[in-house]
């Protein structure tokens, strides 16, 4: 079954703690995303890659940090420098650029 | 930086009705994709339009992109209770924002039976 993973599909931290959400495709997709939304909102970008060893900055990257050391994964850790981390994070990907994304189901942090 | 705005925030219809979400970026862009979010889950991709003035239909839905690809629109005709959910536009910028898919607030569609 091709598709797009995040796991778990609910997250609880304490205040303080650095929490790592994963992300992996099997699509075979070069580009790679991570957006946050927050309850009746839409959907913010965090941080995007095209292709391996290679990531930039969306619009609200501070507090966040990535990888791709594979194609097939692109992991967001949520730091304890990000003020407000509790929201609903979703990892997208897509053939290239330009092209439609497929989202994974998405991970339920919940930081107290 | 780029913007996408759509309006309106939420709408509530009868079933039968027709509804209409409309999409405003502040840049141009390359292309715009629509997306829908039933509650709890996550977008769906639903289609892209890439040319200026260019108009898709997928069965009931009709998608249109303005003439200077700044806008696009998302049009259902009567509308089923299946419709129920988030629909955002997206945009990839032009020119020198070419790398990032930017999000619309997006519509909250809420269909009475």
């Amino acid at each position: 079954d091709g598709g797009i993973t995040q796991s778990p599909k609910y997250l609880f931290r304490k205040e303080g703690q650095n929490v790592t959400l994963s992300c992996e495709q099997n699509l075979n997709h070069d580009a790679m995303y991570w957006y946050r939304q927050d309850p009746g909102q839409g959907l913010r970008l965090i941080y995007y890659s095209q292709i391996v060893n290679d990531f930039q900055k969306g619009d609200i990257a501070e507090g966040y940090s990535v990888s791709r050391e594979k194609k097939e994964s692109f992991p967001l850790t949520v730091t304890s420098a990000q003020k407000n981390p509790t929201a609903f994070y979703l990892c997208a990907s897509s053939p290239r650029l330009a092209r439609g994304a497929f989202f994974g189901q998405g991970t339920r942090l919940t930081v107290v | 930086g780029q913007q996408v705005m759509q309006i309106p925030q939420y709408q509530h219809v009868q079933e039968g009705e027709d509804f209409t979400t409309y999409c405003n970026s502040s840049t141009t862009l390359s292309n715009i994709q629509w997306y829908k979010q039933r509650p709890g889950g996550h977008p769906v991709f639903l289609i892209q339009l890439v040319k200026s003035g260019e108009v898709k239909k997928q069965k009931r839905l009709t998608f249109q992109f303005g003439e200077a690809k700044k806008n696009s629109s998302l049009h259902i005709t009567a509308t089923q209770t299946t419709d129920v959910g988030t629909y955002f536009c997206a945009g990839w910028g032009d020119g020198g924002a070419t790398n990032k898919l930017i999000f619309g607030t997006g519509t909250l569609l809420a269909v009475q039976p």
